[in-house]
């Protein structure tokens, strides 16, 4: 299975500050890697997939990027509804696989 | 808009089939995969697996021999069981449509439903 290891798993941080959250995938995973945003209580919510397109809907302050293995969420500008978890996934091979999750915090 | 809406029983005892259900509101069930994901506290996000409209499936081979997905296209509506559960299979569990960018590649989810807190308790 590929693994995903995700860093930091908790962040915190205030409304205005810019976040980064990476994702390095065990192996090559070409640009197959996809970013979600976790509410409790909510439906899960794509925000990026292909490492870097951005999913219709979701605000621009959100981007991702990609360096060989290492993939990284970009949170610009932090909003009070952006304050949740958010996980990698990769999808170039079964089984699919999750990162640990990355668990953003207010200040 | 696509919306996912899913149920079943959320308290089990141990040795018990957990059982749930998704119904698919506003789309259509052919084109999509259509899978299972769960949330365990200590363990983060695991696929479970996921069906197509003809009834394909596709599972995690971790929980394949005690998983069964399948798909009432007629009704739109799919469905897990998971057969001898133990406290290792509590989570919420959510419902997703998988979408395959391209042909040939595997899914992101991009519509997931609400979710479902399934507890094991003797």
């Amino acid at each position: 299975d590929i693994q995903l290891t995700q860093s930091p798993l908790s962040l915190s941080a205030s409304v205005g500050d810019t976040v980064t959250i990476s994702c390095q995938a065990s192996r090559d995973i070409s640009k197959f890697l996809s970013w979600y945003q976790l509410k409790p209580g909510k439906a899960p919510s794509l925000l990026i997939y292909d490492s870097s397109t951005l999913e219709t809907g979701v605000p621009s302050r959100f981007s991702g990027s990609r360096s060989g293995t290492d993939f990284t969420l970009i949170i610009s500008s932090l909003q009070p509804e952006d304050f949740a978890t958010y996980y990698c996934q990769q999808y170039d091979n079964f089984p699919l696989t999750f990162g640990q999750g990355t668990r953003l915090e207010s200040k | 808009q696509v919306q996912l809406q899913q149920w079943g029983a959320g308290l089990l005892k141990p040795s018990e089939t957990l059982s749930l259900t998704c119904g698919v509101i506003g789309g259509s069930v052919t084109g999509y995969q259509w899978g299972w994901i769960r949330q365990s506290p200590g363990k983060g996000l695991e696929w479970i697996g996921e069906v197509n409209h003809a009834g394909g499936v596709n599972s995690n081979p971790s929980l394949k021999s005690r998983v069964t997905i399948s798909i009432d296209t007629s009704k739109k509506q799919f469905s897990l069981r998971l057969q001898s559960v133990t406290a290792a299979d509590m989570a919420v569990y959510y419902c997703a449509r998988g979408v395959r960018i391209r042909v040939g590649e595997e899914s992101v989810h991009d519509h997931w439903g609400q979710g479902t807190l399934v507890t094991v308790s003797s």
